[in-house]
């Protein structure tokens, strides 16, 4: 079956340690997107990529960054993770821009930073 | 700017009752409506959605949901629950003015009583 998938699943990272998220998919769809969910909250968009045009929201941190370097593979680096960073990370696909809005997501990493 | 509003951030139900989690938005254009669930531990899958054509949307799991234009609404129903359904449901809007991007609403998890 077609997917989006996720590694690892569960993360444990040290303070200050730099640490790489993964993502892939089957989907072979253009629009690649990085959501930070915390806690009994909505998903947060970090990024997306259209191909590999980079979009960056406006509020997300510096410590925050994303390659991609073709259309299945897409990481998120947080550089120096800080206790406010330990969240759930969702990635997530869409077909085209102008479909954005159906979006498929993986099982996403749970990232723990002691 | 858009918003969703979901009023209720829990509701507990019990097994094989119905239920209505309810879900309002604020936009000035044609939207595009979507419900999410989230299952504990787990990316984000799409429920059913609202693009065009008939007001009443039946999504999988025996969920349905209604648009109502006039009352900027789009709650989702089933009318029997079952201990499965435990989960966090979110509800999104798509627009124009968003990019298409996805407006999440903060969540209601579904607490299932036996």
């Amino acid at each position: 079956d077609a997917m989006v998938i996720q590694n690892p699943r569960y993360q444990v990272t040290q303070f200050g340690k730099p640490v790489t998220l993964s993502c892939s998919q089957t989907l072979n769809h253009n629009v690649m997107y990085w959501y930070q969910q915390k806690s009994s909250q909505a998903p947060k968009l970090l990024f997306h990529y259209y191909d590999k045009d980079f979009n960056n929201e406006a509020d997300t941190p510096d410590n925050f960054q994303s390659r991609r370097p073709n259309t299945s593979f897409c990481f998120l680096d947080i550089r120096s993770p800080g206790l406010g960073d330990a969240a759930m990370y969702l990635c997530a696909t869409s077909s085209d821009r102008t479909s954005s809005y159906e979006q498929y997501f993986g099982p996403g990493t749970r990232l723990t930073v002691t | 700017a858009q918003s969703v509003t979901q009023l209720d951030s829990q509701v507990p139900v019990f097994e094989e009752a119905p239920v209505e989690l309810r879900c309002n938005y604020s936009s000035s254009v044609s939207v595009y409506l979507f419900w999410y669930v989230q299952y504990p531990n787990q990316g984000l899958q799409l429920l059913l959605k609202y693009l065009s054509g008939s007001t009443l949307v039946k999504g999988i799991n025996g969920f349905e949901a209604e648009f109502n234009k006039s009352q900027t609404s789009f709650h989702l129903r089933k009318p029997s629950v079952h201990i499965s359904d435990t989960a966090e449901y979110f509800c999104a809007v798509s627009d124009y003015n968003s990019n298409y991007q996805l407006i999440w609403g903060a969540g209601t998890k579904l607490i299932i009583k036996p």
